[in-house]
């Protein structure tokens, strides 16, 4: 069984410019969370989708924005790009009430020069 | 708001040595807490979770309420147990807030 996969893998944007990250979950799986792994940071939690909805974000700006397609993948889309936006952004998935078992990708390195 | 709290962003050990990596959390409600762990060019991956109170390789988690602690220990560290090990804390809105890591190295 495939697991969650995110694409592209590396991604290298200038200040301004707009990324977009996608992923897919696993089959079955409804539910999808994108989070921000910057340096010494730790896991920032940026966005939970399920069903089609936004179901909670995190405290990022609104220029984070993203979406989920009816076959549940996603896209995480960021404007306005920053430096400080550079960092590893990992999409996981669970069951729409599996909270306790997300599968994480192996996620997208986006650098903002 | 919740919070967690990993101290030690390094912790190095010698193999057979007992290991306890600290996690430390701040929540109002009746906590779920959860060991993640992300092994060399490998994915983060669940660990284990309080609420089973099972062990996972060699590893387990005790929720203290009263010192507001989930510490996952392990008896005797071994090479392979070298990894990123985070702590998370699930709260209402099917969030995950994680805890800054813990690098955790097993020397020979």
């Amino acid at each position: 069984e495939a697991g969650v996969t995110q694409s592209p893998t590396h991604l290298i944007k200038t200040r301004g410019q707009q990324a977009t990250l996608r992923c897919s979950p696993i089959s079955g799986h409804t539910s999808v969370y994108w989070y921000q792994q910057a340096l010494g940071l730790g896991l920032q939690f940026l966005l939970w989708y399920d069903e089609g909805e936004e179901r909670n974000r995190g405290n990022f700006p609104p220029r984070f924005s993203g979406r989920q397609f009816p076959n549940y993948s996603s896209e995480l889309n960021v404007n306005a790009l920053e430096l400080e936006d550079s960092a590893l952004y990992l999409c996981a998935s669970s069951l729409s009430t599996g909270y306790e078992k997300l599968f994480f990708g192996s996620g997208t390195q986006l650098s903002v020069l | 708001a919740q919070r967690v709290t990993q101290p030690e962003k390094l912790l190095s050990v010698f193999k057979g040595a007992p290991v306890e990596l600290k996690c430390n959390y701040s929540y109002s409600g009746s906590p779920e807490l959860f060991w993640y762990v992300q092994y060399s060019r490998q994915r983060l991956q669940l660990l284990l979770r309080h609420i089973s109170r099972e062990s996972i390789k060699g590893f387990t988690a005790d929720l203290n309420k009263g010192e507001t602690s989930f510490h996952l220990k392990k008896p005797f560290a071994q090479e392979e147990d070298s990894a990123m090990y985070y702590c998370a804390l699930y709260n209402a809105g099917n969030m995950l807030t994680f805890g800054g890591g813990t690098r955790l190295m097993v020397k020979p």
